[in-house]
């Protein structure tokens, strides 16, 4: 079946750090990959997402590109702020399937 | 443009009471909804989904059951609460299977 798996948290960065959370996948057939955020005490919110192999999301200075040579789906971003901070959930979707999450990477970003 | 909402947004209950979460999605037709939940420290899971009205479909069996009375409307619900019921449940919408799912505010549950 899908899966995603990513790296455990938390995360916790001084502000203007270089971020990078991993994701990587399994999955049958050509998954659409996306990267979601929420913020404390509120529900999760589209960051950005791909839609086939190479494609690159972008979104608020995130970046995330869809490696399917090695079924990942990382995201950066090169200065992070405080107001960052949150929790980041990597999920895939597959046919007709309902989105799979990962289980999410919290990010504490201190000033 | 599209919306989505549920509520309330917060509620205590006592084990054994029962539970109806509401959720309607504005501006669009047919969309396919889902329930998830989100239980402290353990990421997101999906509870029910439905692509059409009276169409629902399980993801994990429990003591809670969906229902869709209108093609916009979802309602999560159980008859008799748990301690391990709480948690941060968030109702969700796409246009397709395979789409974007778009989120609504949550609905924080909390079993005592």
């Amino acid at each position: 079946g899908n899966s995603v798996t990513q790296m455990e948290g938390p995360v916790t960065l001084s502000e203007e750090a270089f971020l990078t959370i991993n994701c990587t996948y399994t999955a049958t057939g050509y998954p659409s990959l996306f990267w979601y955020v929420q913020y404390p005490g509120e529900g999760l919110q589209l960051l950005l997402k791909a839609t086939k192999a190479d494609d690159k999301g972008s979104n608020k200075g995130f970046e995330a590109t869809y490696r399917k040579e090695t079924t990942s789906f990382h995201l950066e971003k090169g200065s992070v702020q405080v107001s960052d901070s949150a929790v980041y959930f990597c999920a895939l979707v597959s046919g007709n399937t309902p989105l799979v999450f990962g289980k999410g990477t919290r990010l504490s970003v201190i000033a | 443009s599209q919306t989505i909402h549920q509520w309330p947004a917060t509620l205590v209950q006592p084990v054994g009471s029962p539970l109806s979460l509401e959720c309607t999605v504005e501006g669009t037709s047919n969309p396919n909804l889902y329930w998830y939940r989100q239980a402290a420290g353990r990421g997101l899971q999906l509870l029910f989904y439905s692509v059409g009205i009276g169409q629902i479909s399980s993801e994990v069996p429990q003591n809670l059951s969906a229902s869709r009375p209108q093609d916009r409307q979802f309602i999560l619900s159980s008859k008799k609460l748990l301690l391990s019921d709480s948690g941060f449940y968030l109702c969700a919408w796409s246009r397709e299977p395979g789409n974007t799912i778009y989120f609504g505010e949550g609905s924080w549950l909390t079993v005592v």
